[in-house]
């Protein structure tokens, strides 16, 4: 299984842009990377998922180098509402069903 | 359904009682996912189904948590002899199919044994 390394927590005010990366060094080759974002008191939410290079929503975008080690997910132009945890995942149909979730980023975005 | 429900929202129990937490979710989806989450912290794996088939049950903290899935739908979590380590949020989650295909969570029960 694919282990995941995010920093605990990120601080930003509005109108930035944040970056947030993750390292997936053991990655295998049918992995895929996924990102949730968290807020208090609910469910992970789905944000984007990618294989290779970036993936683009209306929501975020996804950076993944040549070497797959990493991963970035980038959201434009924060705000107050952006504050959550965000999960990066990493797996793949080898799994089965069995992915397991880093510990999350913390990210309070501050007027 | 719309989307993954959970029920009950919120369950008070007394230590030593056996509670049930049920996850209806979205209509179709043959993968169904129960995870767990103490207060702050990550989400800790617990156990997956493959319509009523759960292959994996290695991440069930103990033998008094149960699962199981039936018809290919609702599944119940059940956790017997609670204990106050057992208080958490439970979370439930499904997919089309297994494997990291995109999981849409419910919003979770949240479990407090006194």
């Amino acid at each position: 299984l694919a282990k995941t390394t995010q920093p605990i927590s990120m601080d930003s005010y509005e109108g930035q842009e944040v970056n947030i990366t993750c390292s997936h060094n053991n990655i295998a080759t049918n992995d895929y990377i996924t990102w949730y974002q968290q807020f208090p008191s609910q469910g992970p939410r789905f944000i984007i998922q990618g294989y290779k290079t970036k993936v683009t929503n209306e929501v975020a975008s996804l950076f993944i180098p040549a070497d797959r080690k990493s991963s970035t997910l980038s959201l434009p132009r924060v705000s107050l509402s952006d504050t959550a945890v965000y999960y990066c995942l990493v797996g793949g149909d080898n799994q089965g069903g069995k992915l397991i979730f880093g510990q999350g980023t913390e990210l309070s975005v501050k007027p | 359904g719309a989307g993954v429900s959970q029920s009950p929202s919120n369950k008070v129990t007394e230590k030593g009682k056996d509670v049930e937490l049920r996850c209806d979710p979205i209509s179709g989806h043959t993968a169904l996912y129960w995870y767990r989450q103490s207060l702050g912290q990550g989400l800790e794996f617990l156990i997956y189904f493959q319509g009523n088939s759960a292959p994996d049950k290695s991440g069930l903290p103990s033998d008094r948590f149960s699962a199981e899935r039936t018809g290919g739908s609702v599944s119940t979590l059940t956790i017997q002899r609670t204990q106050q380590e057992d208080s958490a949020v439970y979370l439930c989650a499904s997919s089309p199919k297994t494997g990291n295909y995109g999981y849409t969570f419910g919003s979770g029960t949240r479990l407090t044994v006194v």
